[in-house]
């Protein structure tokens, strides 16, 4: 299994761009989790997924934030306008729900973002 | 306060010596805990996993739950330079994990 593949690893762009990170989960996982992680406050879960319905977007710091996942391989997590204090290394997970599984938490490699 | 606390100060230990992290809680009702590793510029990865209180142990790593306390540790015993990670506790109140609290990580280096 290729795991979860996250694009693009590396983005900087200017203050007010738009910016689309990707996702794609584990084949199966009924859940998806965007999780943000900086220095100063660790790794933050943004919204999650369940079945490619969003459950909680509690975490989402703002309007500017939106995430969507149309099917079950696929989601997005779009900035817009970016701001700098949105520099951080975004972090896609995905886990099975089932009765029995720990519920471990597959991460990808992450989407590093600097906003100028 | 926040609900999980773990002093990210790096930790340097010689190659051989036991490490030894921790982390402690203020939400009562966390049942599952976990530690991930997390190597520099990857995503984190499942370390160890322990349900409620008591002790873990898998090869060189051991993890500790004191419910009663709200403390949580992880010791490597033997440590090796390929230990060299950032270690983050993490737990949850129900086994779903939909809404693990995660500690900031512990950056460990190991000097051969």
């Amino acid at each position: 299994d290729a795991g979860v593949i996250q694009s693009p690893r590396h983005e900087v762009t200017e203050m007010g761009q738009e910016v689309t990170l990707r996702c794609k989960p584990i084949s199966g996982h009924d859940y998806l989790f965007w999780y943000r992680q900086t220095m100063m406050r660790g790794l933050e879960l943004l919204i999650y997924f369940n079945n490619n319905v969003p459950i909680d977007d509690s975490g989402m710091p703002e309007d500017r934030f939106s995430a969507k996942m149309p099917n079950a391989s696929f989601s997005t997590l779009k900035i817009q306008p970016s701001e700098p204090r949105d520099s951080a290394v975004y972090f896609c997970a995905s886990t099975l729900g089932l009765a029995g599984t720990t519920g471990e938490l597959f991460f990808g490699e992450g989407s590093r973002l600097t906003v100028l | 306060q926040k609900e999980v606390e773990q002093d990210p100060g790096p930790l340097s230990v010689p190659e051989g010596a036991i490490v030894s992290l921790n982390c402690t809680y203020s939400n009562s009702a966390f049942q599952y805990f976990m530690w991930y590793r997390q190597y520099s510029r990857k995503g984190p990865e499942l370390l160890m996993y322990t349900y409620s209180s008591g002790n873990k142990e898998d090869g060189r790593f051991t993890a500790q739950v004191d419910k009663s306390s709200k403390y949580i540790s992880l010791f490597i015993r033997d440590s090796q330079p390929s230990d060299s990670a950032t270690y983050l506790c993490a737990m949850s109140g129900t086994k779903r994990n939909n809404r693990l609290a995660f500690g900031k990580g512990n950056q460990v280096v190991v000097i051969p």
